[in-house]
Protein backbone atom coordinates (compact mmCIF):
# COMPACT_ATOMS: atom_id res chain seq x y z
CA UNK A 1 0.00 0.00 0.00
CA UNK A 2 1.15 3.53 -0.79
CA UNK A 3 2.48 5.39 2.31
CA UNK A 4 1.68 9.18 2.80
CA UNK A 5 3.46 10.11 5.92
CA UNK A 6 3.20 13.09 7.96
CA UNK A 7 6.06 13.69 10.52
CA UNK A 8 3.75 15.84 13.09
CA UNK A 9 0.07 14.78 14.54
CA UNK A 10 -0.08 17.50 16.45
CA UNK A 11 1.90 20.77 16.77
CA UNK A 12 1.94 24.16 18.55
CA UNK A 13 3.70 26.84 17.53
CA UNK A 14 3.98 30.90 18.41
CA UNK A 15 2.81 33.50 16.69
CA UNK A 16 5.77 34.84 14.05
CA UNK A 17 7.81 31.07 14.42
CA UNK A 18 8.92 29.29 11.26
CA UNK A 19 7.12 25.93 10.71
CA UNK A 20 7.78 23.15 8.57
CA UNK A 21 5.27 20.76 7.74
CA UNK A 22 7.10 17.91 6.40
CA UNK A 23 5.31 14.96 4.27
CA UNK A 24 6.81 11.34 2.98
CA UNK A 25 5.56 9.23 0.52
CA UNK A 26 7.11 6.05 -0.72
CA UNK A 27 5.83 4.83 -3.96
CA UNK A 28 7.93 7.50 -6.43
CA UNK A 29 4.32 9.21 -6.80
CA UNK A 30 5.43 12.54 -9.06
CA UNK A 31 2.39 14.46 -8.24
CA UNK A 32 1.91 15.75 -4.02
CA UNK A 33 -0.50 18.39 -2.67
CA UNK A 34 -0.60 20.57 0.62
CA UNK A 35 -4.57 20.95 2.01
CA UNK A 36 -5.84 22.71 5.03
CA UNK A 37 -8.58 21.81 6.51
CA UNK A 38 -11.41 24.07 8.18
CA UNK A 39 -14.62 23.09 9.69
CA UNK A 40 -17.20 23.98 6.83
CA UNK A 41 -15.19 24.56 4.54
CA UNK A 42 -13.26 21.31 3.28
CA UNK A 43 -10.42 20.65 2.00
CA UNK A 44 -8.52 23.60 0.15
CA UNK A 45 -5.62 23.33 -1.45
CA UNK A 46 -2.26 25.20 -1.02
CA UNK A 47 0.34 24.03 -2.88
CA UNK A 48 0.94 20.98 -5.49
CA UNK A 49 4.38 19.93 -6.92
CA UNK A 50 4.64 17.88 -10.02
CA UNK A 51 8.41 17.21 -9.57
CA UNK A 52 10.91 17.84 -8.12
CA UNK A 53 12.05 21.44 -7.32
CA UNK A 54 8.57 22.28 -9.38
CA UNK A 55 5.77 23.83 -7.78
CA UNK A 56 2.44 25.86 -8.65
CA UNK A 57 0.36 27.82 -6.24
CA UNK A 58 -3.17 25.95 -4.67
CA UNK A 59 -6.44 28.74 -4.01
CA UNK A 60 -4.79 29.68 -1.04
CA UNK A 61 -0.81 30.26 -0.92
CA UNK A 62 -0.90 33.33 0.83
CA UNK A 63 1.62 33.15 3.96
CA UNK A 64 2.96 29.64 2.65
CA UNK A 65 5.79 28.48 0.63
CA UNK A 66 6.73 24.63 -0.58
CA UNK A 67 9.95 22.74 -0.77
CA UNK A 68 10.16 19.67 -3.05
CA UNK A 69 13.96 19.02 -2.53
CA UNK A 70 13.17 15.70 -3.44
CA UNK A 71 10.68 13.04 -5.35
CA UNK A 72 9.23 11.76 -2.16
CA UNK A 73 9.63 14.34 0.03
CA UNK A 74 7.35 17.81 -0.27
CA UNK A 75 7.69 20.28 2.69
CA UNK A 76 4.90 22.84 3.43
CA UNK A 77 6.82 26.22 5.32
CA UNK A 78 5.14 28.81 7.14
CA UNK A 79 7.56 31.85 7.15
CA UNK A 80 5.82 34.32 10.15
CA UNK A 81 3.33 31.97 11.51
CA UNK A 82 -0.15 33.46 12.43
CA UNK A 83 -2.94 32.38 14.50
CA UNK A 84 -5.45 32.01 11.12
CA UNK A 85 -3.27 29.45 10.23
CA UNK A 86 -4.34 27.10 13.04
CA UNK A 87 -5.91 24.26 11.21
CA UNK A 88 -5.74 20.65 9.75
CA UNK A 89 -3.08 20.13 7.31
CA UNK A 90 -3.28 17.48 4.85
CA UNK A 91 -0.87 15.75 2.69
CA UNK A 92 -1.41 13.96 -0.49
CA UNK A 93 0.42 12.02 -3.10
CA UNK A 94 -0.96 10.95 -6.45
CA UNK A 95 0.00 9.01 -9.57
CA UNK A 96 -2.61 10.10 -12.26
CA UNK A 97 -5.82 10.59 -10.74
CA UNK A 98 -5.14 7.72 -7.74
CA UNK A 99 -5.21 9.88 -4.46
CA UNK A 100 -3.95 8.81 -1.11
CA UNK A 101 -3.73 11.36 1.96
CA UNK A 102 -1.51 11.33 4.99
CA UNK A 103 -3.07 10.88 8.05
CA UNK A 104 -3.17 14.94 8.64
CA UNK A 105 -0.89 17.68 11.02
CA UNK A 106 -3.01 19.79 13.40
CA UNK A 107 -1.36 22.89 13.89
CA UNK A 108 -2.02 25.33 16.85
CA UNK A 109 -0.81 29.08 16.64
CA UNK A 110 -0.83 30.73 19.64
CA UNK B 1 -20.05 39.67 19.62
CA UNK B 2 -19.38 36.24 19.12
CA UNK B 3 -18.90 34.86 15.70
CA UNK B 4 -21.04 32.14 14.36
CA UNK B 5 -18.63 29.33 12.41
CA UNK B 6 -19.61 27.75 9.60
CA UNK B 7 -21.86 24.63 10.00
CA UNK B 8 -21.00 21.04 8.49
CA UNK B 9 -24.51 19.31 7.19
CA UNK B 10 -25.30 16.40 8.99
CA UNK B 11 -27.04 13.15 8.43
CA UNK B 12 -28.31 11.30 11.16
CA UNK B 13 -29.53 7.76 10.27
CA UNK B 14 -30.64 4.77 11.86
CA UNK B 15 -28.36 2.00 12.14
CA UNK B 16 -29.61 -0.45 9.47
CA UNK B 17 -31.40 1.97 7.10
CA UNK B 18 -30.03 3.53 3.57
CA UNK B 19 -28.01 6.59 3.43
CA UNK B 20 -27.93 9.45 0.61
CA UNK B 21 -25.32 11.84 0.82
CA UNK B 22 -25.83 14.16 -1.71
CA UNK B 23 -23.04 16.42 -3.31
CA UNK B 24 -23.26 19.78 -6.25
CA UNK B 25 -20.54 20.87 -8.50
CA UNK B 26 -20.30 23.06 -10.65
CA UNK B 27 -17.66 22.93 -13.63
CA UNK B 28 -19.12 21.08 -16.09
CA UNK B 29 -15.98 20.29 -17.76
CA UNK B 30 -14.75 18.16 -14.39
CA UNK B 31 -15.08 14.37 -15.58
CA UNK B 32 -13.54 12.36 -12.22
CA UNK B 33 -15.72 12.22 -9.88
CA UNK B 34 -14.59 11.07 -6.11
CA UNK B 35 -15.71 10.03 -2.78
CA UNK B 36 -13.99 9.73 0.20
CA UNK B 37 -14.95 9.06 4.09
CA UNK B 38 -12.62 10.82 6.83
CA UNK B 39 -13.00 9.32 10.08
CA UNK B 40 -12.26 11.61 12.99
CA UNK B 41 -8.61 11.92 13.62
CA UNK B 42 -7.23 10.41 9.80
CA UNK B 43 -6.53 11.41 6.48
CA UNK B 44 -9.86 11.13 4.16
CA UNK B 45 -9.81 7.75 2.32
CA UNK B 46 -11.18 6.56 -1.30
CA UNK B 47 -14.47 4.86 -1.08
CA UNK B 48 -15.30 5.05 -4.92
CA UNK B 49 -15.10 6.86 -7.53
CA UNK B 50 -17.42 7.52 -11.10
CA UNK B 51 -15.90 8.81 -14.43
CA UNK B 52 -18.56 11.61 -16.39
CA UNK B 53 -18.91 8.95 -19.12
CA UNK B 54 -21.10 6.99 -16.28
CA UNK B 55 -24.07 7.81 -14.38
CA UNK B 56 -23.88 4.55 -12.28
CA UNK B 57 -21.07 2.71 -10.23
CA UNK B 58 -21.60 0.11 -7.45
CA UNK B 59 -19.33 -1.06 -4.98
CA UNK B 60 -19.51 -3.15 -1.54
CA UNK B 61 -22.53 -1.01 -0.21
CA UNK B 62 -22.29 1.27 -1.48
CA UNK B 63 -23.52 3.31 -5.07
CA UNK B 64 -22.18 6.65 -6.75
CA UNK B 65 -25.00 8.24 -8.92
CA UNK B 66 -23.77 10.95 -11.57
CA UNK B 67 -26.19 13.21 -13.01
CA UNK B 68 -24.49 15.81 -15.50
CA UNK B 69 -27.53 17.32 -16.12
CA UNK B 70 -27.67 18.89 -13.04
CA UNK B 71 -24.32 18.71 -12.08
CA UNK B 72 -25.03 16.54 -8.77
CA UNK B 73 -23.25 13.54 -7.72
CA UNK B 74 -24.58 11.20 -4.65
CA UNK B 75 -23.43 8.62 -2.66
CA UNK B 76 -25.44 5.94 -1.49
CA UNK B 77 -24.81 3.41 1.58
CA UNK B 78 -27.21 0.33 2.05
CA UNK B 79 -27.36 -1.20 5.17
CA UNK B 80 -25.34 1.89 7.21
CA UNK B 81 -23.47 0.73 10.14
CA UNK B 82 -22.05 2.52 13.10
CA UNK B 83 -18.79 2.07 11.53
CA UNK B 84 -19.87 3.93 8.84
CA UNK B 85 -19.71 7.50 11.08
CA UNK B 86 -17.81 9.99 9.49
CA UNK B 87 -17.34 12.76 7.26
CA UNK B 88 -17.85 12.64 3.80
CA UNK B 89 -16.26 14.49 1.11
CA UNK B 90 -16.94 14.29 -2.81
CA UNK B 91 -14.22 16.07 -4.92
CA UNK B 92 -13.65 16.68 -8.57
CA UNK B 93 -10.89 16.14 -10.90
CA UNK B 94 -11.23 19.58 -13.91
CA UNK B 95 -11.03 18.23 -17.55
CA UNK B 96 -7.50 19.83 -17.48
CA UNK B 97 -3.88 17.96 -17.20
CA UNK B 98 -3.63 19.66 -13.78
CA UNK B 99 -5.25 16.65 -11.37
CA UNK B 100 -6.07 18.84 -9.03
CA UNK B 101 -8.52 17.53 -6.51
CA UNK B 102 -11.49 20.30 -5.86
CA UNK B 103 -13.11 19.31 -3.02
CA UNK B 104 -16.51 20.36 -1.35
CA UNK B 105 -17.57 21.05 2.09
CA UNK B 106 -17.87 17.87 3.46
CA UNK B 107 -21.56 16.00 5.06
CA UNK B 108 -20.86 14.77 8.85
CA UNK B 109 -23.21 11.33 8.79
CA UNK B 110 -23.96 10.24 12.20
CA UNK B 111 -25.62 6.59 12.64
CA UNK B 112 -28.21 6.04 15.61
CA UNK B 113 -27.67 2.82 16.97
Amino acid sequence: DVKVTQSSRYLVKRTGEKVFLECVQDMDHENMFWYRQDPGLGLRLIYFSYDVKMKEKGDIPEGYSVSREKKERFSLILESASTNQTSMYLCASSWGDGYTFGSGTRLTVV
Amino acid sequence: GESVGLHLPTLSVQEGDNSIINCAYSNSASDYFIWYKQESGKGPQFIIDIRSNMDKRQGQRVTVLLNKTVKHLSLQIAATQPGDSAVYFCAEIRGDSSYKLIFGSGTRLLVRP
